[in-house]
């Protein structure tokens, strides 16, 4: 069965500091789908970023970075020169290939950005 | 673009009561996923539906169903409401599925039941 576990259930950091937000994952399919959301204060949750199993290259996007490593079952977030705005609910989610259509959701990181 | 709306944002019932929520996906997307999300269990996958099929559905209750309409509005029903059944439903669109098209989530309707 699928399953994603975020180990960090809060995490906070003064403004400027780089913050890690990990994710491991089990499934036992070989294609899947690995994603990151963002849930502000406002609640609306924001879509980050989807990598396919057969990606494993790491991807950036201004500050924030993301770690992909098959061997550990891991898709870790990094914000580097982290900001207040950045204070939010982050959830790893993953879903199986096969039509599935199905996310399956960790419990989630709330990161507190403080000034 | 109008983004994923929710109607109603609030709704307040009383245990065994039914209830209805509606959602209106984005122009032109087909999929619509309906979410649970509580302190407790975090965001649940209740069902996904393309075309006015379900396709998906997640491990609730016989209580909890939904369906899609041609112009691809989606709403979801609870039935004999539990007090447990207090949470934020969400319900999140995208052009063919959440797996392969980015998911756009509305912005939640707070279910209370007293």
């Amino acid at each position: 069965a699928q399953k994603v576990t975020q180990a960090q259930t809060e995490i906070s950091v003064v403004e400027k500091e780089d913050v890690t937000l990990d994710c491991v994952y089990e499934t036992r399919d070989t294609t899947y789908y690995l994603f990151w959301y963002k849930q502000p204060p406002s609640g609306e949750l924001v879509f980050l970023i989807r990598r396919n199993s057969f990606d494993e290259q790491n991807e950036i996007s201004g500050r924030y970075s993301w770690n992909f490593q098959k061997s550990t079952s891991s898709f870790n977030f990094t914000i580097t020169a982290s900001q207040v705005v950045d204070s939010a609910v982050y959830f790893c989610a993953l879903s199986e290939f096969a039509g599935s259509e199905k996310l399956v959701f960790g419990k989630g990181t709330k990161l507190t950005v403080n000034p | 673009k109008a983004g994923v709306t929710q109607t109603p944002r609030y709704l307040i019932k009383t245990r065994g009561q039914q209830v209805t929520l509606s959602c209106s996906p984005i122009s032109g997307h087909r999929s619509v996923s309906w979410y649970q999300q509580t302190p407790g269990q975090g965001l649940q996958f209740l069902f996904e539906y393309f075309s006015e099929t379900q396709r998906n559905k997640g491990n609730f209750p016989g209580r909890f169903s939904g369906r899609q309409f041609s112009n691809s509005r989606s709403e979801m029903n609870v039935s004999t409401l539990e007090l447990g059944d207090s949470a934020l439903y969400l319900c999140a669109s995208s052009l063919t599925g959440p797996s392969t098209d980015t998911q756009y989530f509305g912005p939640g309707t707070r279910l209370t039941v007293l």
